[in-house]
């Protein structure tokens, strides 16, 4: 694997259930991040971590709790979320004092 | 706060012919960087070109190249010899490059659709 990996690719989950969204980078980078991406709006940076700690919540509801165990992988947790957070989920890694942003394919996200 | 704007939710080309996509930001520091992505369809996000605000020489990769005013705060990206493999939603994209809270924060314009027409 090579670049910014991101599984599943599609996840259809109830209200109530929980799932996990997993994102790997093989740049050797020590910073990630997490982006919403909706329909018709602009990239929504949700959280950052660098080397391991996270350093950026951008007002994310709790029912999104993101988990950064190593440099190289990222999570995010969900549970009871709403059908308004059906979107695609954006993960993405850097140097801390890089200046690209290196994306993986997303995960499709649908509520229901 | 620092704002990126794309006015052209749409645009298109003919194959073969040259568009340009704007982009305007708004911000107070003096040393950042600009981005163009691209999301084609299948939705990897690529880096196209980036730009340093202090460097006055405008970025050029192959055939996509930027007109960078840095006193306008404008970074429109410039396609040349289009193809129909650049169709895609391009994003403008800003990052201070300063410390602080905003350090490798993007931050991202609406994007603008782009098709190519064979």
């Amino acid at each position: 694997e090579t670049g910014v990996t991101q599984t599943p690719r599609h996840l259809v989950m109830g209200m109530t259930n929980k799932k996990s969204l997993k994102c790997e980078q093989h740049l050797g980078h020590n910073a990630m991040y997490w982006y919403k991406q909706s329909a018709k709006k602009p990239l929504e940076l949700m959280f950052v971590y660098n080397f391991k700690e996270q350093t950026e919540n951008n007002s994310v509801p709790s029912r999104f709790s993101p988990e950064c165990p190593n440099s190289s992988h990222l999570f995010l947790h969900l549970h009871t979320l709403q059908p308004e957070d059906s979107a695609l989920y954006l993960c993405a890694s850097s140097q801390p004092w890089g200046s690209e942003q290196y994306f993986g394919p997303g995960t499709r996200l649908t509520v229901t | 706060a620092q704002t990126v704007t794309q006015s052209q939710p749409e645009m298109s080309v003919q194959e073969a012919e040259t568009v340009t996509l704007s982009c305007t930001y708004d911000t107070s520091e003096s040393d950042y960087y600009l981005f163009w992505y691209k999301q084609p369809p299948s939705r990897q996000m690529i880096l196209v070109i980036r730009q340093e605000a202090y460097k006055q020489q405008n970025a050029t990769e192959n055939r996509f190249s930027v007109n960078f005013q840095k006193a306008a705060k404008s970074f429109s990206l410039k396609i040349s010899d289009s193809q129909l493999g650049d169709a895609a939603m391009y994003f403008c994209a800003y990052r201070a490059n300063a410390g602080g809270t905003s350090y490798g924060k993007l931050t991202f314009g609406q994007g603008t659709i782009l098709t190519v027409h064979p």
